[in-house]
Order: structure tokens, then sequence, then C-alpha cells
């Protein structure tokens, strides 16, 4: 069955400091990997987008890394900002005529 | 280059009513899918369409409805609802439905079944 496992379910970080969201998948055949942010109330905006071949891609203080062998994906954020608080979603789509596989996401928090 | 918008953006029905929700994609795009999120399950599709024809649907049941019209806006419709219907359900626009094309998702649509 194609499932999207993340963790942890929940981080609280202070403003100013790193963090690493994980994402695991058993997703096949595999076609590309994102990363999503959904702030409260709103829909999601994507972060990342990543291909089998692809094994780091960054967007500003968002860095997404992808081990298609271990099926494994990250999510590290630098210098984290108040702004950061919100539900970051990982999201796998298998090739062919496939619907998207959602990941239950991390909510993380920042405070001051 | 406005973003996808759905409407109405608030709505509370009684359990058996039926609702219909609408969507209007980013200008140019001609796929459009559909999602319901609740905090339990998280995201979950309920079905994509590309040229007013679905081409996927997820493991809802018939009460979840849809439709795209010729200029890509679409209509999902959920008929004699039940309160596990409460949820967030939102849009995604894509150029084409192809799995490489980035989707781009509306602000979503709160439904509340009381």
């Amino acid at each position: 069955k194609n499932q999207v496992e993340q963790s942890p379910q929940s981080l609280i970080i202070l403003e100013g400091k790193n963090c690493t969201l994980q994402c695991n998948y058993t997703v096949s055949p595999f076609s590309n990997l994102r990363w999503y942010k959904q702030d409260t109330g709103r829909g999601p905006v994507s972060l990342t987008i990543m291909t089998f071949s692809e094994n780091t891609k960054s967007n500003g203080r968002y860095t997404a890394t992808l081990d298609a062998d271990t099926k494994q994906s990250s999510l590290h954020i630098t210098a984290s900002q108040l702004s950061d608080s919100a539900s970051y979603i990982c999201v796998v789509r298998s090739s062919g005529n496939t619907p998207l596989v959602f990941g239950k996401g991390t909510r993380l928090s920042v405070i001051a | 280059k406005a973003g996808v918008t759905q409407t109405p953006r608030y709505l509370i029905k009684t359990r058996g009513q039926q609702v219909t929700l609408s969507c209007s994609p980013i200008s140019g795009h001609r796929s459009v899918s559909w999602y319901q999120q609740t905090p339990g399950q998280g995201l979950q599709f309920l079905f994509e369409y590309f040229s007013e024809t679905q081409r996927n649907k997820g493991n809802f049941p018939g009460r979840f409805s849809g439709r795209q019209f010729s200029n890509s806006r679409s209509e999902m419709n959920v008929s004699t609802l039940e309160l596990g219907d409460s949820a967030l359900y939102l849009c995604a626009s894509s150029s084409v439905p192809e799995t490489s094309y980035e989707q781009y998702f509306g602000p979503g649509t709160r439904l509340t079944v009381t």
C-alpha cells in the first residue's frame, strides 16, 4: 500500500534555531516528492519538488533532501522565524495516472 | 495572475442536506483536483478532472461527486451530508495533470455539518 509517514507529529522550537522534519514513503514506482507549507486556515503552498535524480533542493531557508534508495526525505529549516509556524506536509507522486499520496504533516511552532 | 479561488469560504449545513462547492483554477490551467482535509486523516484525494473528464477518483462514497465545465471551473457536490463530512475542502489546479507539474492550492472551503 502506498503510504507516506512523517515525523515528528509536532515540534516546538525557539526562534533562530534550526530543525529537521522527516518523511518516509513506500510509494512505488516513484515519480517525485513535494514538501508543502500550510498556514492555519489556508491552502498548502509548495516549497520544493524533487525527482528521483535530485538529492538536495533549496528554497531560501528551506532545504529538502531525498534518498530514493532508502525512500526517505527530510526538510531542514535554518534560522527559524515566527512565520515558519505552520504544518509541513510531505507528498509523493507515483508515475502514471495516479493521485498524490499525502503525509499527515508535522505541526511546527516557532516561539520567541 | 489570480490564484485558485474557492467559494464559499465557510459553510454550515445540517445532516441530510446537500452542498455544492465551487473552484475556479488559475487562468490557463485545465486540471483541477479536489481534496478533503480533516485533523485525523490529513489530506485525502477526492477526484481529479482534466478537460471536463474525471481522470481519477479517491476512495470516497458515491455521495461525493464532481464535474468540470468547459472553462475549467469545477464544482463538487456532497449529498445527504453526515457529521463526518465536516472538513476543509481544498481545490488545486495545474496546467496539465502530468506527474511533474506543480499544483496550486486554493484557500479551501470550511464545511461544518451539524
